[in-house]
């Protein structure tokens, strides 16, 4: 079964420094990614996803990914955190015809 | 467009009762979904289904039905509520299939004592 691993439960960042969201994947075959954002009491919210081609991945509010299949990572970035950034983020898998969350890291940009 | 709708916001059960978690959307969406999300369990999908008439089962998918009679409707049942199913509800909807973003609604949460 296709799985991810979010390793970190809690990353802090300063505002305006750069952030990365770890994730790591266990697929066999092409993986097809995804991270969400889910602000406090919302349901989640779609960045961006990775299905083919090119490495780096643009999504919404100026979130990116990069995808590096020979570490089996999808990490999410962002050049320079905002205080509003701060959220649970989820990065998930499709398996077959489901959708597998991670456990979630929980993003806290301090002023 | 109302989105993916999930009905009621709250609710507190006992233990043994049954209830119907409600969800809708208005999108035309194929693919659905149910997931319930605990404290460091992150969202684990129940049952979800890729069209109307078709439903399958995810990774906790014990103690829960579901049907798919409508494209727009897909409820969640409790048959007989348990401690163990204290959660977070959410409901999401996408295009065509899993490859596509889901859209998730507002969640439901639920306490049973």
């Amino acid at each position: 079964a296709q799985s991810v691993a979010q390793p970190e439960d809690q990353v802090n960042v300063a505002e305006g420094n750069p952030l990365t969201v770890k994730c790591t994947y266990s697929v066999s075959g092409n993986p097809y990614l995804f991270w969400y954002v889910q602000y406090p009491n919302r349901g989640l919210q779609f960045l961006l996803k990775y299905i083919t081609g090119d490495n780096l991945v643009k999504g919404s509010y100026g979130f990116e990914a990069e995808f590096n299949k020979s570490q089996t990572s999808f990490h999410l970035k962002k050049p320079s955190a905002l205080v509003s950034d701060s959220a649970l983020y989820f990065c998930a898998v499709r398996d077959a015809d489901k959708i597998i969350f991670g456990k979630g890291t929980r993003l806290h940009i301090l002023p | 467009n109302a989105g993916v709708t999930q009905t009621p916001k709250f609710q507190v059960l006992k233990t043994g009762q049954s209830m119907t978690l409600q969800c809708a959307q208005d999108m035309n969406h194929e693919y659905m979904s149910w997931y319930r999300q605990d404290p460091g369990m992150g969202l684990r999908l129940i049952h979800y289904s890729v069209g109307a008439g078709i439903t399958d089962q995810g990774e906790v998918p014990n103690g829960y039905n579901v049907s798919r009679s409508t494209t727009e409707d897909f409820p969640l049942r409790l048959l007989s509520a348990a401690p163990s199913q204290t959660s977070v509800y959410f409901c999401a909807s996408s295009r065509q299939s899993s490859y596509n973003e889901q859209f998730f609604g507002p969640g439901t949460r639920l306490t049973v004592l």
